[in-house]
């Protein structure tokens, strides 16, 4: 069975870090780019950023470039996004993803607030 | 960017009518096109690939067409468990950018 699970969430300050991790099983992991994906309460998906395959390439949304940066652990099976000087605007739930596809993780939320 | 336009926002509709979501595309995207459905505090499910490949498990009463900018997502005979909100998303380059969303409600 496919799973994707989040994990790394919660409340930080303004200005503050995070790092959010998405622990990958069921499929094999180092075939597929992964994507971070984020809603902030009762709005749309929003894309937030991209590793490929093997890790040599990543991209990232205006809106968090500079602040964000995505990596991959492929001996564990994991990825990441590390969060730094967050916003109030980066409150949201926050998908992990093998886009295009049916594996999506049930979301973390992230809470930027004081 | 690609800008990714929904159309309607909100449809009303009753069980077993028809219902079509348009998507456009402010540049041709080809076929790279997929369709997602979210329910409230679940994750996107992925409904159509490739514009018009039903992803595996997912009903037939789901279509998807389209190519280049135009495309759109039918429901041929709506049953009480597609009420939820529908999401086009590119995938022809970054970022993979989504429609705004169009909540399908109950008549």
């Amino acid at each position: 069975e496919v799973q994707l699970v989040e994990s790394g969430g919660g409340l930080v300050q303004p200005g503050g870090s995070l790092r959010l991790s998405c622990s990958a099983s069921g499929f094999t992991f180092s075939n597929y780019a992964m994507h971070w994906v984020r809603q902030a309460p009762g709005r749309g998906l929003e894309y937030v950023s991209a590793i490929s395959s093997n890790g040599g390439s990543t991209y990232y949304a205006d809106s968090v470039k500079g602040r964000f940066t995505i990596s991959r652990d492929i001996s564990k099976n994991t990825l990441y996004l590390q969060m730094s000087n967050l916003r109030a605007e980066d409150t949201a739930v926050y998908y992990c993803s093998a886009m295009v596809t049916s594996y999506w993780g049930q979301g973390t939320l992230v809470t930027v607030s004081s | 960017d690609i800008q990714m336009t929904q159309s309607p926002s909100t449809l009303s509709a009753s069980v077993g009518d028809r219902v079509t979501i348009t998507c456009r595309a402010s540049q041709s995207i080809s076929n790279w096109l997929a369709w997602y459905q979210q329910k409230p505090g679940k994750a996107p499910k992925l409904l159509i690939y490739k514009a018009s490949s039903l992803e595996s498990g997912v009903p037939s009463r789901f279509s998807g067409s389209g190519s280049g900018t135009e495309f759109t997502l039918t429901i041929s005979s709506l049953q009480p468990d597609d009420f939820a909100t529908y999401y086009c998303q590119q995938y022809n380059g970054y970022p993979y950018t989504f429609g705004q969303g169009t909540k399908l409600e109950i008549k």
